[in-house]
């Protein structure tokens, strides 16, 4: 089954400054991933997906991943950190054929003024 | 862009009570619909797989006769608790995924505060 991993449950970051938000995945067949946001007592809003076409994926709100096969990875980027993007992020996956989505324990991202 | 409406928001309770958790999809079929469940500062997890015309699918450990779920037209699931206790106070955030689209993204609900007093 697939799973995924997040690395670091909170992460802070001075505003404008690199947000990276770490994933990582287990499985022997690539799967399609997925980065999601929530805001507090909201449902999720995906930010974008993985679908074995273009490796580095672009998303709303300025954020980017980027699937790495060799590190079985899927970090989260985003160049400048807004006020706003502080929330939590999930990363999920799905195999191929399976309809199940799995997540992440999720990181809390924080932005300092 | 495609919409999950969830219904309540926020729900208060008293214990011995039930609840019902609407999720409808505005603006496209869904044949298939998940409810999540979601504790305080921890992630998603799914409870079952909601299933147009039959039977849910639970997950191992959630009992199939506390949380009835109901799946009776394309655009609308619903999840009875039954019988809340407070341990069942959560968040609950059902999704669903364009009909005939297996891989695609689940379109999220905002969720619905439930708390049993």
């Amino acid at each position: 089954a697939q799973s995924v991993t997040q690395l670091g449950s909170h992460v802070s970051v001075s505003e404008g400054a690199l947000v990276l938000l770490r994933c990582n995945y287990s499985s022997s067949v690539p799967p399609y991933l997925f980065w999601y946001v929530q805001y507090p007592n909201q449902g999720l809003q995906l930010l974008l997906k993985y679908t074995s076409a273009a490796t580095l994926v672009k998303g709303i709100n300025g954020f980017e991943a980027e699937f790495k096969k060799s590190e079985t990875s899927f970090h989260l980027t985003k160049p400048s950190a807004h006020m706003s993007d502080a929330a939590e992020y999930f990363c999920a996956g799905i195999n191929f054929g399976n309809e199940k989505l799995t997540f992440g324990t999720g990181t809390r991202l924080t932005i300092i003024p | 862009g495609a919409v999950v409406s969830q219904h309540p928001s926020r729900v208060i309770c008293k214990s011995g009570t039930s609840v019902k958790i609407e999720c409808r999809s505005l603006d496209f079929q869904a044949t298939t619909m998940f409810w999540y469940r979601q504790f305080p500062k921890q992630s998603l997890m799914l409870m079952a797989t909601s299933n147009e015309g039959s039977k849910a699918t639970y997950e191992q450990g959630v009992e199939k006769d506390k949380f009835l779920i109901n799946h009776a037209s394309l655009t609308l699931s619903t999840l009875t608790v039954t019988s809340a206790h407070p341990e069942d106070s959560s968040f609950y955030i059902c999704s669903a995924r364009h009909r005939g689209a297996r891989n695609s993204p689940l379109h999220f609900g905002n969720g619905t505060r439930l708390t049993v007093t």
